[in-house]
């Protein structure tokens, strides 16, 4: 069956980096892109980027421009999303999704907690 | 920006009644809009896309209406598990979530 799975929850210090991955398995992994989107405590889910696994082209929301980067590797078919200089504000769970127009199959999600 | 509001914030309804949720955008995005169930400690569920279209394996209780700028989630008969926060999504523009409603079961 068509799934993503992602890696498991991590810990850092602020100013810090992290890199969560995400596995696709079921399909085939260059048809369709990954957008990355993550839920901080009490708040809602917020998109953070996408990235073509076919094409390697990505687009950043404005608001993580510069402190984070995508990546594919096609022959694993696995996602890639760092995010550099850790704020406790970037605590949240963070999920990869297939993008077919929508958000189809979404990984089970990676917590990730900033706290110094 | 495009920026999508929903409303009610927070419903309460008992098990076999009708939800009505709603979702405006700022401007037109003609059909583009999901809707997603979200539950605590899961990842979120695509329920419907293009506005109006089931994603495979969601019951028929769930059913999404509109264009333009005006969007409805109905689940017409509300079961206990139906317990969530759903998020409208639009990708006319790069993609923007809602802030979400939670639909409480009493």
């Amino acid at each position: 069956q068509v799934q993503l799975v992602q890696s498991g929850g991590e810990v850092r210090k602020p100013g810090a980096s992290v890199k969560v991955s995400c596995k696709a398995s079921g399909y085939n992994f260059t048809t369709y892109g990954i957008s990355w989107v993550r839920e901080a405590p009490g708040q809602g889910l917020e998109w953070m980027g996408w990235i073509s696994a076919y094409t390697g082209n990505r687009n950043y929301a404005q608001k993580f421009q510069g402190r984070v980067s995508m990546t594919t590797d096609i022959s694993t078919g696995t996602a890639y999303m760092e995010l550099r200089s850790l704020r406790s504000d970037d605590t949240a769970v963070y999920y990869c999704a297939r993008v077919v127009g929508a958000f189809d199959v979404w990984g089970q999600g990676t917590r990730v907690t900033v706290s110094s | 920006e495009i920026v999508l509001t929903q409303s009610p914030a927070t419903l309460s309804l008992s098990p076999g009644e009708r939800a009505t949720l709603s979702c405006r955008a700022s401007q037109s995005i003609s059909t583009y809009l999901a809707w997603y169930q979200k539950k605590p400690g899961l990842a979120p569920r695509l329920l419907i896309y293009d506005a109006s279209n089931r994603a495979a394996g969601i019951p028929a209780r769930f059913s999404g209406s509109g264009s333009g700028t005006d969007f409805t989630l109905t689940i017409s008969s509300l079961e206990p598990e139906d317990s969530a926060v759903y998020y409208c999504q639009q990708r006319y523009t790069w993609p923007l979530f809602g802030g979400g409603s939670k639909v409480e079961i009493k």
